[in-house]
């Protein structure tokens, strides 16, 4: 199993909808866990961090299931300028090889107008 | 303000060069990394420091080297060796491996 999984995409959405996508991620001793949004052909950006109890900012909203070894992201009154890569980021516990964080590959969603 | 400042934007290589990526944060970080993304991939950790004169091997070092004797400074040189260097090179720093990263702006090398 790959230590953090996401499903490629793309994601088609209508401006003005909700949007959720997943992540799962193998290492059960992993403790941080977040969301960054990649733009094309740019770095990384922090979207937001995620808490155990869930957290929200604005339209973003993050959950974390610890059981089920997952994280969700969703969006909700989806904007053009939304469009992007969302990558999902889980720490290697350590004494899981290099140290850190993970970054999935990537989640690439499209608003369309 | 604080940031993280990679150079040169672009940076075009001929077979058998060595080079090298300029990577400057004035955050006060104490960890340093260096990722390759290749284009529709996700990020691969190349090296990383937790502190000034230490650096361990990320998944992909064949082929590249480091330096971090200034806190701030943590250049990569991408050496022959390196048989597929064409790639866009990211610099991040954090205060502790498990907090979040900032990223630089990148570098994207050219094999010509």
């Amino acid at each position: 199993r790959k230590e953090v999984e996401q499903d490629p995409g793309p994601f088609n959405v209508p401006e003005g909808a909700t949007v959720a996508f997943n992540c799962t991620y193998s290492n059960s001793a992993s403790q941080s866990f977040f969301w960054y949004r990649q733009d094309c052909r740019k770095e990384p950006k922090l979207l937001m961090s995620v808490y155990s109890s869930g957290n929200e900012d604005g339209r973003f909203t993050a959950q974390l299931n610890r059981a089920s070894q997952y994280i969700s992201l969703l969006i909700r009154d989806s904007k053009l300028s939304d469009s992007a890569t969302y990558l999902c980021v889980v720490n290697r516990a350590i004494g899981g090889g290099a140290d850190g964080l993970t970054f999935g590959k990537g989640t690439h969603l499209i608003i369309q107008p | 303000d604080g940031g993280i400042t990679q150079s040169p934007k672009y940076l075009f290589r001929k077979e058998g060069q060595n080079v090298t990526l300029s990577c400057e944060q004035n955050l006060n970080h104490d960890a340093m990394y260096w990722y390759r993304q290749d284009p529709g991939q996700g990020l691969r950790l190349i090296y990383y420091s937790q502190i000034v004169n230490d650096f361990q091997k990320g998944d992909i070092a064949e082929g590249y080297s480091v330096s971090r004797e200034k806190k701030e400074s943590f250049p990569l040189t991408v050496t022959s060796a390196q048989k597929n260097p064409t790639a866009f090179y990211l610099c991040a720093s954090s205060i502790s491996f498990y907090e979040s990263y900032t990223f630089g702006s990148g570098t994207r090398l050219t094999v010509v």
